[in-house]
């Protein structure tokens, strides 16, 4: 019963380095989240996708980008790191609009930018 | 925009006491309420929900929150903490975002409790 499962958990970067996260779900889900946790801050929205191929931007999508290839994996990727991405990232999917269903979160994957 | 406001950042309470997280929100019509926990390096499990009907939102571990639509909040209550209660709490509000519906989290409150 995996739910929602993060990969790394951990990753260090170098300034202007790239990588991609990545997110997978085996609860047949629709929608799904990348959320970014900063101290003090609660969790913000980064970007979002309502569907496989579809991906729509969130209320902090700069510096990312997202892919949705696949029902079941939701891509996050940086391009080039900046230190002000060093953060806790969350993903999180959901069976339908947020109200009517909850979300349920991976565990995170703390990323440091040097 | 919605937005949530989480009023203290930290709250300790003994093993026993009540627990009171307080949460309000600004909203011009009734939104959905959330309250989620989240414990050390893990992810965020929902605790309890608020959509329509009754305004006391029973939730998992003894946990509950009243909606006061007049106040507009959604406190988090426990009549007895427990040391397993231990965790970082945030209370979040729906907001229609670009055509669809999206959480927006609060700070979050670091709840302790004391032996």
């Amino acid at each position: 019963n995996a739910g929602v499962t993060q990969t790394p958990k951990f990753r260090v970067l170098k300034t202007g380095q790239s990588m991609t996260l990545l997110c997978a779900q085996d609860m047949n889900h629709e929608y799904m989240y990348w959320y970014r946790q900063d101290p003090g801050m609660g969790l913000r929205l980064i970007h979002y996708s309502v569907g496989e191929g579809t991906t729509a931007k969130g209320e902090v999508p700069d510096g990312y980008n997202v892919s949705r290839l696949k029902k079941q994996n939701f891509l996050l990727g940086l391009e080039s790191a900046a230190p002000s991405q060093t953060s806790v990232y969350f993903c999180a999917s959901s069976y339908g609009e947020v109200g009517n269903q909850p979300q349920h979160f991976g565990d995170g994957t703390r990323l440091s930018i040097l | 925009a919605q937005s949530v406001t989480q009023l203290g950042s930290h709250v300790s309470v003994s093993e026993g006491a009540l627990v009171l997280l307080r949460c309000n929100y600004s909203s011009s019509v009734p939104p959905y309420l959330f309250w989620y926990v989240q414990y050390p390096n893990q992810g965020l499990q929902l605790l309890l929900k608020y959509t329509t009907g009754a305004t006391l939102v029973k939730g998992i571990n003894g946990f509950e929150a009243e909606f006061k639509k007049s106040e507009t909040s959604f406190h988090l209550t426990k009549p007895s903490a427990h040391m397993s209660d231990a965790a970082e709490y945030f209370c979040a509000v729906s907001s229609r975002f670009q055509g669809a519906q999206k959480l927006v989290f609060g700070q979050g409150t670091r709840l302790t409790i004391n032996p």
